[in-house]
């Protein structure tokens, strides 16, 4: 399978600061992106996904940056909130609808 | 609307028996995926259906594993002879079509002694 890995395995932030989450991929024809968070004991969530043809998309206190060039994906979470400790991952996929490739996943941990 | 329901939560099997584990997808949802997760690490794709269809078994071990779709009914994942290794977290996903975000059960946890 494809490589998709992530910078750091563990994050922890004060609450109310700003997270970010880095993600490497090694597929150059990946052309569809998602973001997951994963609750102990739960399935992941869908947080936000973006397109190859785009660089940047933003939700909810939450921003997708794709760097093509380099092949990097990061997730901000604005103001980060107990609610948001759980582990992050991105998955990509170059055929929509098929397999999504996933990441190991960062621990995020909030500290109130 | 309700999510994507997987059962059971919890199964435990002694090596050698089989385990049936059941995913029906959101209403309206016709495409359905399998994952695999051990512990600390991300999800593998096993197998993506669509009703009565295997599209894409790549991820599935080519023994005694299988899955279905049927017409009528959940999606199941059925795995024979069971070994220690198959101990995972196993989680189904589905989508209202081959695009976009994939919306995740809550899994089953296999557990096998």
């Amino acid at each position: 399978g494809e490589s998709v890995g992530l910078h750091l395995p563990t994050l922890s932030v004060q609450e109310g600061d700003n997270s970010i989450i880095n993600c490497a991929y090694s597929n150059s024809a990946s052309d569809y992106f998602i973001w997951y968070k994963q609750e102990s004991g739960k399935g992941p969530q869908f947080i936000i996904d973006i397109r190859s043809n785009m660089d940047k998309r933003q939700g909810q206190r939450v921003t997708v940056l794709l760097n093509k060039t380099v092949k990097h994906l990061s997730l901000q979470i604005a103001a980060t909130q107990p609610g948001d400790s759980a582990v992050y991952f991105c998955a990509e996929t170059e055929n929509t609808g098929n397999q999504f490739y996933f990441g190991t996943g960062t621990s995020l941990t909030v500290i109130p | 609307n309700a999510g994507v329901m997987q059962n059971p939560r919890h199964l435990v099997r002694r090596r050698g028996q089989e385990a049936r584990l059941r995913c029906s997808p959101m209403k309206g949802h016709s495409h359905v995926y399998w994952y695999r997760q051990l512990p600390e690490e991300g999800l593998k794709f096993m197998v993506y259906l669509q009703k009565e269809n295997i599209i894409d078994e790549s991820g599935m071990p080519k023994e005694r594993f299988s899955a279905e779709f049927p017409k009528e009914g959940p999606s199941i994942l059925r795995i024979q002879q069971v070994v220690r290794g198959d101990s995972a977290a196993y989680f189904c996903a589905s989508s209202p079509s081959a695009s976009l975000e994939q919306y995740f059960g809550p899994g089953t946890r296999l557990t096998v002694t």
